[in-house]
């Protein structure tokens, strides 16, 4: 079935380093992409998100850039904060057909900004 | 304000014992989905609902049931719970699935004796 595969699973950086996190998907149809962050002891919440017919987005500190035909899609984030520490997760699912609904996730990268 | 809220917040409950965990919007969502949380395994979607009437399953969705009778609702039904369904479940919800940000609720924390 489709599966997401998220890498590192534990991330630390001194704060101001930039912070790479990296996913893969085997769904080819998979065309929306996005990316949450969980604080400690809190729900999910989205950071950015990408669709197939870009790729890059930015956000101020966030990007994320997409490589359909490797199927991989990278979160990066600038100049890291202590606040940054959380839990990331990549997503992928497809648009406009009969599976539109599933959301598959990726394990979760712990990002630990030190100080 | 616009919010998904869970109910209950935690419980703890014995093998076999029939649950229902609530879950409410006040957005319109037409989207509505139930993930379960487990470590290193991260989130795993178990139903989803399109719209009222419409559920479907996602990854895991062996033992556990859901109905979606009115919108703002999507309870998640476990009928016969066993300790392998221990979990932090979340629920959440999207105007519309894919094009719309998910907006999940605050969580409930299930232990199964």
């Amino acid at each position: 079935g489709e599966n997401v595969e998220q890498h590192p699973s534990t991330l630390s950086v001194q704060e101001g380093d930039s912070a790479v996190i990296k996913c893969t998907y085997s769904d080819s149809a998979s065309n929306y992409f996005p990316w949450y962050k969980q604080e400690l002891g809190k729900r999910p919440q989205l950071i950015i998100d990408i669709r197939s017919n870009v790729g890059e987005k930015k956000d101020q500190r966030i990007a994320v850039t997409l490589n359909k035909t490797a199927k991989h899609f990278s979160l990066h984030i600038t100049e890291t904060q202590p606040e940054d520490s959380a839990v990331y997760f990549c997503a992928a699912s497809r648009e406009g057909s009969s599976n539109t609904g599933k959301l598959i996730f990726g394990q979760g990268t712990t990002l630990q900004v030190k100080p | 304000e616009a919010q998904v809220t869970q109910n209950p917040r935690y419980l703890i409950t014995v093998t076999g014992k029939k649950l229902t965990v609530t879950c409410s919007q006040n957005m319109n969502h037409e989207y509505m989905s139930w993930y379960r949380q487990d470590p290193g395994l991260g989130l795993r979607q178990i139903y989803y609902s399109m719209n009222v009437e419409v559920t479907d399953k996602g990854d895991v969705p062996e033992g556990y049931k859901v109905s979606r009778k009115e919108k703002r609702n999507f309870p998640l039904i476990l009928e016969s719970p066993s300790p392998n369904q221990t979990s932090l479940y979340f629920c959440a919800s999207s105007l519309v699935q894919g094009r719309d940000t998910q907006y999940f609720g605050p969580g409930t924390r299930l232990t199964v004796l």
